[in-house]
C-alpha cells in the first residue's frame, strides 16, 4: 500500500527519557513534516524537510530533533521528555507538484508519565 | 498574525440531515484552502482544495465554498451518514511559503 507509515502507534514513557518516532513514506514525495496535535485537537506544524534538508522549524524546544536519513524517511527524536510533550504526533508528506497536498500518517500517541 | 477560526466547535445531527461548517481566516498572502476530515485515531484526509478563483467545489456529498473577499469558507454535508462522524479541519496555506495555518476543527457527531 502506498502510504505514510509511522511507528510506534502508542508510546508511554517516563519523564526524562529519550524516545524516537519513525516515519516512512513510499509515495515518492519530496517533502516530509512532523505535526503535533494537542488535547484540544489543534494541529501545529513542527518541522518540514525537503529532500533531506530542513526548511521549516517552528518554535519547538531543541529537545526535539528531526533526522532525515533519506528522502523517504523522517524520524523524530525527543530528549528529556516532559509531561507537556504528551500529544499525538503526525508525520506527513507532500509532492513537489502540490506542496500543500499533505498525506498524513495515522499518528503516534505519546503519553509522558 | 495568521489565524483560522472554525465554528461551531461541535455539532450533533441526525442521520440524513444536512449541516454546514464555517471557517473564517486572516491568512495573508493566500494560496489555497483545504478541508480535511479526521476520523478518531486516524490522520486527517483531504476532502477539498479551494484556490483564490474558485467559489464552489464538490466531492460527493461534501460541498465547499470560498469567499476570498470576506475570507470565509464553508463545508456543507448533504444527507449525513453515520460515517461522517469525525473532526473537520479547515487549513489555509500561505502563498509563497506554503506554511499551513490550521483551524481547531469542528467535531461532528451523526446519530442514527
Amino acid at each position: 500500500d502506498t502510504a505514510v507509515s509511522q511507528t510506534p502507534k502508542y508510546l508511554v514513557t517516563q519523564m526524562g527519557n529519550d524516545k524516537s518516532i519513525k516515519c516512512e513514506q513510499n509515495l515518492g514525495h519530496d517533502t516530509m513534516y512532523w505535526y503535533k496535535q494537542d488535547s484540544k485537537k489543534f494541529l501545529k506544524i513542527m518541522f518540514s524537510y525537503n529532500n533531506k534538508e530542513l526548511i521549516i522549524n517552528e518554535t519547538v524546544p531543541n529537545r526535539f530533533s528531526p533526522k532525515s536519513p533519506d528522502k523517504a524517511h523522517l524520524n523524530l527524536h525527543i530528549n528529556s521528555l516532559e509531561l507537556g510533550d504528551s500529544a499525538v504526533y503526525f508525520c506527513a508528506s507532500s509532492p513537489r507538484t502540490d506542496p500543500s497536498g499533505y498525506t498524513f500518517g495515522s499518528g503516534t500517541r505519546l503519553t509522558v508519565v | 498574525k495568521n489565524q483560522v477560526e472554525q465554528s461551531p466547535q461541535s455539532l450533533i445531527i441526525l442521520e440524513g440531515k444536512n449541516c454546514t461548517l464555517q471557517c473564517n481566516y486572516t491568512v495573508s498572502p493566500f494560496s489555497n484552502l483545504r478541508w480535511y476530515k479526521q476520523d478518531t485515531g486516524r490522520g486527517p484526509v483531504s476532502l477539498t482544495i479551494m484556490t483564490f478563483s474558485e467559489n464552489t467545489k464538490s466531492n460527493g456529498r461534501y460541498t465547499a465554498t470560498l469567499d476570498a473577499d470576506t475570507k470565509q469558507s464553508s463545508l456543507h454535508i448533504t444527507a449525513s451518514q453515520l460515517s461522517d462522524s469525525a473532526s473537520y479541519i479547515c487549513v489555509v496555506i500561505s502563498g509563497g511559503s506554503y506554511i499551513p495555518t490550521f483551524g481547531r476543527g469542528t467535531s461532528l457527531i451523526v446519530h442514527p
